[in-house]
């Protein structure tokens, strides 16, 4: 069975420009979640889809960061317009369910987003 | 406040050595789990210890967790060059939610 999988695997952009990131959970897969790690910094959370709703969008930067899980199948994460600081590797995580204390999330090899 | 700061930072032993990295965390948590990636790819699970839990073993792996310090290490038996990765450890709320560290650097030299 396929893992995670993340479109593109690298973007180099210029500051101003959109770029959208597209994440295919593994199948059957509810939760779905976007992690990001700047350059030196530690990988954080960005948020939270449960099928095609959102859970937890607490760790959206900013609006310039839409992320959209329409059907509650892929999603996409749309950075417009992009900003220097933008620039990192942008993960994407599933899980099949939500246990008592169990939530083992499979992650997709990322996306390095190079903003110039 | 930030969960899950690691130390060291950065670790380079031989082949044979344990390598052991510690964490520690500011919140409650569920459970605690830790990831490693090599470069270029993805986060991939390494072994998860629930709150009540105060060790855990797997192959090579031992992970302790000291709730009263908030605190957990990862311990590497017999390390090989494989190994060399970034090791992360990710504290987990109710929800699933990952907060992690900033990750050790290890590098094994054969």
């Amino acid at each position: 069975e396929a893992g995670v999988t993340q479109f593109p695997s690298h973007s180099v952009i210029e500051k101003g420009q959109t770029v959208t990131l597209r994440c295919d959970p593994i199948s059957g897969h509810d939760n779905l979640y976007w992690y990001r790690r700047v350059m030196g910094k530690e990988i954080k959370f960005l948020l939270h889809f449960v099928k095609e709703s959102k859970q937890d969008e607490s760790g959206m930067p900013n609006n310039r960061f839409l992320a959209e899980r329409t059907g509650g199948t892929y999603s996409t994460l749309k950075v417009q317009p992009a900003e220097l600081e933008d620039s990192g590797v942008y993960f994407c995580a599933s899980s099949q369910e939500i246990g008592d204390d169990y939530n083992e999330q499979f992650f997709g090899p990322g996306t390095r987003l190079t903003v110039l | 406040s930030q969960q899950g700061e690691e130390d060291p930072q950065a670790l380079s032993i031989q082949e044979g050595e344990n390598a052991t990295m510690n964490c520690s965390y500011k919140t409650s948590i569920n459970n605690l789990q830790w990831y490693r990636q090599n470069s270029g790819r993805g986060l991939v699970h390494l072994i998860l210890i629930r709150s009540n839990e105060r060790e855990k073993h797997s192959g090579r792996l031992r992970v302790t967790l000291d709730t009263s310090k908030k605190s957990s290490s990862l311990l590497i038996t017999a390390s090989r060059a494989a190994d060399t990765a970034s090791y992360f450890c990710a504290s987990t709320d109710s929800w699933g939610k990952l907060q992690f560290g900033a990750g050790t650097q290890v590098v094994v030299t054969p």
